[in-house]
């Protein structure tokens, strides 16, 4: 299996609550990331691990949390869901390298906060 | 860190006439290069990835060049069809190792019959 899997596909959170992603791959990637995107922008990237080793974005470091379990599963956090993050939260894994050249993307979770 | 620039960020073609999206980036220590297709509601599809050292690249009727000099890739999807009507990303690896990647800010590709 070469797909990474996201669930759930759509979300919808309140201000002020909590959020849960989660993503799994099975193709033993030593690296997992999590990214966003904003209608007519880039995918930003937030953070990523590698192997157990957390990387997190400057700008988005006190905004999103992240664990990673086991090599399979990587799950990305909001403590407390703002308006502005609303987006489609991509998760893509990939193993140091190859040269980007087994980098897989999952389908995304749309989380609209309301 | 690295800047990335996209351009179109729309381009309306007819079908079988070729598509040419261009990408220009800041750091000439980039090691890795790639080009993403976003389908409406799914995730980025990686359609070619090319390291530093390779000038051009073919596959499945997709040219990728590279311009390491002037810091500037481009895809050139030729006799492009409906079915590549998508929104392109380029990306250009960062980090050690190129461990993540950054991403232009995409091409929306219409494909008309």
């Amino acid at each position: 299996d070469t797909t990474v899997k996201q669930n759930p596909r759509y979300k919808l959170a309140r201000v002020g609550k909590p959020v849960n992603l989660i993503c799994s791959q099975t193709m033993n990637h030593d690296t997992m990331y999590w990214y966003q995107k904003k209608p007519n922008q880039a995918p930003k990237l937030l953070l990523f691990y590698y192997d157990k080793i957390l990387n997190r974005e400057a700008d988005t470091f006190e905004k999103f949390q992240s664990s990673r379990p086991n090599n399979s599963f990587c799950s990305l956090y909001i403590g407390s869901a703002g308006l502005e993050y609303s987006a489609m939260y991509l998760c893509a894994s990939s193993s140091k390298g190859q040269g980007n050249s087994d980098y897989t993307f999952g389908s995304g979770t749309r989380l609209l906060v309301i | 860190g690295e800047q990335v620039e996209q351009r179109p960020p729309h381009l309306s073609v007819r079908e079988g006439d070729s598509a040419i999206i261009i990408c220009t980036y800041t750091d000439s220590a980039t090691a890795y290069f790639s080009w993403y297709k976003q389908e409406a509601g799914a995730g980025l599809q990686l359609l070619m990835s090319v390291l530093s050292n390779v000038d051009r690249k073919e596959e499945q009727g997709l040219t990728v060049l590279l311009n390491n000099k002037e810091k500037r890739l481009s895809l050139n999807l030729t006799a492009a069809h409906p079915g590549d009507s998508a929104v392109y990303f380029c990306a250009v690896s960062e980090g050690d190792s190129g461990t993540y990647q950054r991403f232009g800010t995409g091409t929306k590709l219409q494909v008309v019959p």
